[in-house]
């Protein structure tokens, strides 16, 4: 059983589109992030939600809504997606929003043409 | 603010080699410190981690020291094997309440046969 899943791993798409990634974590954790790493496999993050509250909202597009149904999943929308978007995003959870390790998920390798 | 600096790779080194990927940190307070390893096409992975001075962490072989004078966290391995090869993240944690792990840019290793 996967800790932190993402789908769609792979997702190809044109230029003004909008998608979504969803992730769930089986461990019972109760935070869960969004990162997005780019080619040079630099790594930064977008967002944190404990306990489906936003606590962590860095300077990102507005493009970029995500959403936490529960604790358990944390879902990431994109709209109007530019070539810049293109990237791996990955998903991770943490025990507490104090905890420094975190488990990630598999990533998603969003391009975008 | 909090900054992670590490070696820039890529590092080749023959199978059994010594290994050292150089870490230093910028941070107020006082951090936790983290190497994370991502292999081929997967997420990222907790190696080890120090919460405090002089703290060593270890696993799989690799060691990695809190030196607060030097404001460093080098990871060490003494014989590393093919296996090894993969992206190593340096990260930090503050201790002032702030959420967010801060990642280093990373370190490719690759190690031949």
């Amino acid at each position: 059983d996967t800790a932190v899943s993402q789908t769609p791993k792979y997702l190809v798409t044109q230029m003004g589109n909008d998608k979504s990634i969803k992730c769930e974590q089986n461990l019972g954790h109760d935070t869960m992030y969004w990162y997005k790493q780019d080619s040079k496999k630099f790594l930064k993050i977008m967002f944190s939600y404990n306990n489906k509250e936003l606590i962590i909202n860095e300077t990102v597009p507005n493009r970029f809504s995500p959403k936490s149904p529960d604790k358990a999943h944390l879902n990431l929308h994109i709209n109007s997606l530019e070539l810049g978007d293109s990237a791996v995003y990955f998903c991770a959870s943490s025990q507490d929003a104090g905890s420094g390790e975190l488990f990630f998920g598999e990533g998603s390798r969003l391009t975008v043409l | 603010g909090d900054s992670v600096t590490q070696m820039e790779g890529p590092v080749t080194l023959s199978e059994e080699a010594f290994l050292t990927i150089n870490c230093t940190y910028t941070a107020t307070g006082y951090p936790s410190l983290f190497w994370y390893v991502q292999y081929p096409g997967e997420g990222l992975q907790l190696l080890l981690k120090a919460t405090k001075a002089d703290d060593k962490g270890s696993n799989k072989g690799f060691e990695a020291t809190y030196r607060k004078e030097t404001t460093s966290f080098h990871l060490e391995k003494g014989s590393v094997q093919v296996s090894d090869s993969a992206v190593y993240f340096c990260a930090l944690r503050t201790s002032f309440g702030n959420e967010k792990l801060t990642f280093g840019t990373g370190t490719r290793l690759t190690i031949i046969p």
